[in-house]
C-alpha cells in the first residue's frame, strides 16, 4: 500500500555537525509535506513544511529538500545541538485535514 | 496562547471501564484531531472535527467515541477497550480554512488498558 517511510531508524551525529534525515513517499499526488520533531513525553512539534511546487525551503538552521522525481524528502539540520535530540517524522498531506506520518528517525547528538 | 492541553496525562483502565480523554485549545482553531501513537511508531489519524462536525473517521472501532461539544473542546470517550488499545493519544488543532494548515499538538494522554 501507499506509505511514507524513512531510510534510517536511528541517526547519531556529533554535536556541531550537520544532520540529514531522509524520507521516501509513494503517493506522487501529494502536494504538501511537513517535518515534525517529537521529544520524549511531548507531542510532535512543527519544524518546517514544503509544498510540491518548491524543491527547497529554509528555516532557522533547518532546510527541507523535496525531490519529486524520486519521491524523496530530506531534513537538514545545521550545527546540530544536544537539544535537537528527538524523533523526527515526515508527514504527507493526503487531502483536507488528512496527514499521514512516516515511520520516524531517532536523532542522537553525541557530545 | 498556542497551547493544546490534554487531560489526564496518564490513565489506567480496565476493559470494562468507561473513561474519557479531554482536549482543549484557545487558539480559535476550528479543526481538531485525535491521533493514536503506539510506542516507537508514528501517530495514526483517528478522527477529525471541523466546525464541530465529524469530518474524518479513519475506520476506528466504535469503542472509541469522539465528541466535540464546542469549538475549544474535544473529547474521546472510551468503553470496553482492549489491551492493544494501550497507546499515547494525541490531540491536535489547526485552522480550518481548507488550505493546508499547521497542526498544533498537545502532549498526549498515555493510556494503559489492563
Amino acid at each position: 500500500g501507499e506509505s511514507v517511510g524513512l531510510h534510517l531508524p536511528t541517526l547519531s551525529v556529533q554535536e556541531g555537525d550537520n544532520s540529514i534525515i531522509n524520507c521516501a513517499y509513494s503517493n506522487s499526488a501529494s502536494d504538501y509535506f511537513i517535518w515534525y520533531k517529537q521529544e520524549s513525553g511531548k507531542g510532535p512539534q512543527f519544524i518546517i513544511d514544503i509544498r510540491s511546487n518548491m524543491d527547497k525551503r529554509q528555516g532557522q538552521r533547518v532546510t527541507v529538500l523535496l525531490n519529486k522525481t524520486v519521491k524523496h524528502l530530506s531534513l537538514q539540520i545545521a550545527a546540530t545541538q544536544p537539544g535537537d535530540s528527538a524523533v523526527y517524522f515526515c508527514a504527507e498531506n493526503r487531502g483536507t485535514y488528512k496527514y499521514i506520518f512516516g515511520t520516524g528517525t531517532r536523532l542522537k547528538v553525541l557530545a | 496562547d498556542t497551547e493544546v492541553t490534554q487531560t489526564p496525562k496518564h490513565l489506567v483502565m480496565g476493559m470494562t471501564n468507561k473513561k474519557s480523554l479531554k482536549c482543549e485549545q484557545h487558539m480559535g482553531h476550528r479543526a481538531m484531531y485525535w491521533y493514536k501513537q503506539k510506542a516507537k511508531k508514528p501517530p495514526e489519524l483517528m478522527f477529525v472535527y471541523s466546525y464541530e462536525k465529524l469530518s474524518i473517521n479513519e475506520s476506528v472501532p466504535s469503542r472509541f467515541s469522539p465528541e466535540c461539544p464546542n469549538s475549544s473542546l474535544l473529547n474521546l470517550h472510551l468503553h470496553a477497550l482492549q489491551p492493544e488499545d494501550s497507546a499515547l493519544y494525541l490531540c491536535a488543532s489547526s485552522q480550518a480554512t481548507g488550505e493546508v494548515n499547521e497542526q498544533f499538538f498537545g502532549p498526549g494522554t498515555r493510556l494503559t488498558v489492563l
